[in-house]
């Protein structure tokens, strides 16, 4: 599993309020992403870091913010939740000398 | 831009059956490609790659071939087991050192005992 962890796994809240998930890793990969998971999707990208402080911008980044302050960790917050980010997240790490992706877990968000 | 398109779901099968699902892509230059597997509440796993032409992934009884004149990434099996039931996607990485992946939408496979 790439020692990919998230938390919180599942999480409901409510519209308007601040959301922040994690994702963290245990063998200093350079690169890391999250993707949200919606039915007829797929996945999609939305956003990724290529190092402490470097990130960018993915398909659907609209309403998210990221910030990666020291390599294991990726959190991925949402500034005021909405219903139509109500979804499955997934944290995926990239090894440096490869194109293949790895997934954590996944955290079920709920926005009521 | 580049986009991978897969066959709808679901996919009913018998066990020992043979299975197809179908992926087509769009992409500049020349990505790797990818099947990934999705079982009941679990994140996604790699099942198996292919990086160029004519390459091909396997792993676990899967099997896709790389087809550049097609633009396709079939998935195979030759027979089926009630465990292989998931969701799978197809996925194609881009050509960049973020290696940014775009997935189809996914194949929910169902396997009768």
């Amino acid at each position: 599993d790439a020692g990919i962890t998230q938390s919180p796994r599942h999480k409901v809240t409510e519209t308007g309020t601040p959301v922040t998930l994690r994702c963290h890793q245990t063998e200093n990969h350079r690169y890391m992403y999250w993707y949200r998971q919606d039915p007829g999707h797929g996945l999609r990208l939305i956003h990724y870091s290529y190092g402490v402080k470097d990130t960018d911008k993915g398909e659907v980044s609209d309403g998210y913010s990221v910030s990666r302050s020291k390599t294991e960790d990726f959190l991925l917050t949402l500034e005021s939740a909405t219903s139509s980010q109500t979804s499955v997240y997934f944290c995926a790490i990239k090894l440096d000398i490869t194109d293949t992706q790895y997934f954590g877990p996944g955290t079920r968000l709920t926005v009521l | 831009g580049d986009s991978v398109t897969q066959m709808e779901g679901p996919v009913t099968l018998s066990e020992e059956a043979f299975l197809t699902i179908n992926c087509t892509y769009t992409a500049t230059g020349y990505p790797s490609l990818f099947w990934y597997v999705q079982y009941p509440g679990e994140g996604l796993q790699l099942l198996l790659k292919a990086t160029k032409a004519d390459d091909k992934g396997s792993n676990k009884g899967f099997e896709a071939t790389y087809r550049k004149e097609t633009t396709s990434f079939h998935l195979e099996k030759g027979s089926v087991q009630v465990s292989d039931s998931a969701v799978y996607f197809c996925a194609l990485s881009e050509n960049s050192s973020a290696s940014k992946i775009i997935f189809g939408s996914g194949t929910r496979l169902s396997i009768r005992p």
